[in-house]
């Protein structure tokens, strides 16, 4: 299993701030993964955050606003910039392990921008 | 058509009662499957994982029609604390490998 820590679990931003999400893991891992979940939806994919490169941001969502670091191999963070209302979610971060597939996720971080 | 179609519901399940909800899948190449449950304001965790035909553990069965592409998850003797979302996600998806969602079914036991 992986063990993630995510911080912080919640937040309220004013609108045109920006906000940065950390995840931690317990283990290395290769892939990252950042997903929104807006409320009352399923989780939509932001990104993949790959070590020693650029995130791969899918279709939708790109680096000016969601920016990603990924500096090392047990740790990302997310960045959503220039807030408005309409980015009040929660954000997860994710990690699979290779030998079986298993997504595991952090605790997650409900953000509200007013 | 998307690569993952679930029926959101919500549906009314009897407490006690048996009960069955499918998830279709385009991705033909999709090799393994997984069955993750969301409760509310928590994070997704993996319920059961799918290679062949099927899988059981308990009061869950999970089974795989991979000529019709589909998987279905069978609750039986439902609980109150069955009410949950779940989530099916065929691996590995189109654009790669990455863990992409359907919108999830949303079962709603009650006495």
């Amino acid at each position: 299993s992986a063990v993630i820590s995510q911080k912080p679990s919640r937040d309220i931003c004013q609108r045109g701030t920006s906000l940065t999400i950390q995840c931690q893991v317990d283990s290395q891992v290769t892939m990252m993964f950042w997903y929104r979940q807006q409320p009352g939806q399923s989780l939509t994919l932001i990104a993949t955050a790959n070590q020693g490169s650029e995130a791969t941001y899918e279709s939708g969502f790109v680096i000016d606003k969601f920016p990603i670091s990924r500096p090392n191999l047990t740790f990302s963070t997310l960045t959503v910039s220039n807030m408005s209302p309409e980015d009040s979610s929660i954000y997860l971060c994710s990690v699979d392990k290779p030998e079986n597939t298993e997504a595991f996720f952090g605790q997650g971080t409900r953000l509200t921008v007013v | 058509r998307k690569e993952v179609e679930q029926d959101p519901g919500p549906f009314n399940v009897p407490e006690g009662a048996t009960v069955a909800f499918n998830c279709t899948y385009s991705n033909s190449a999709s090799q393994s499957f997984f069955w993750y449950r969301q409760d509310c304001r928590k994070e997704p965790k993996l319920l059961m994982s799918v290679y062949s035909s099927g899988n059981e553990d308990g009061r869950f069965t999970a089974q795989l029609n991979r000529a019709s592409q589909y998987i279905s998850l069978l609750i039986r003797d439902s609980k109150l604390s069955d009410s949950a979302t779940y989530l099916c996600v065929p691996y590995p998806h189109t654009g790669g490998f990455k863990t992409i969602f359907g919108a999830g079914t949303r079962p709603f036991v009650k006495a």
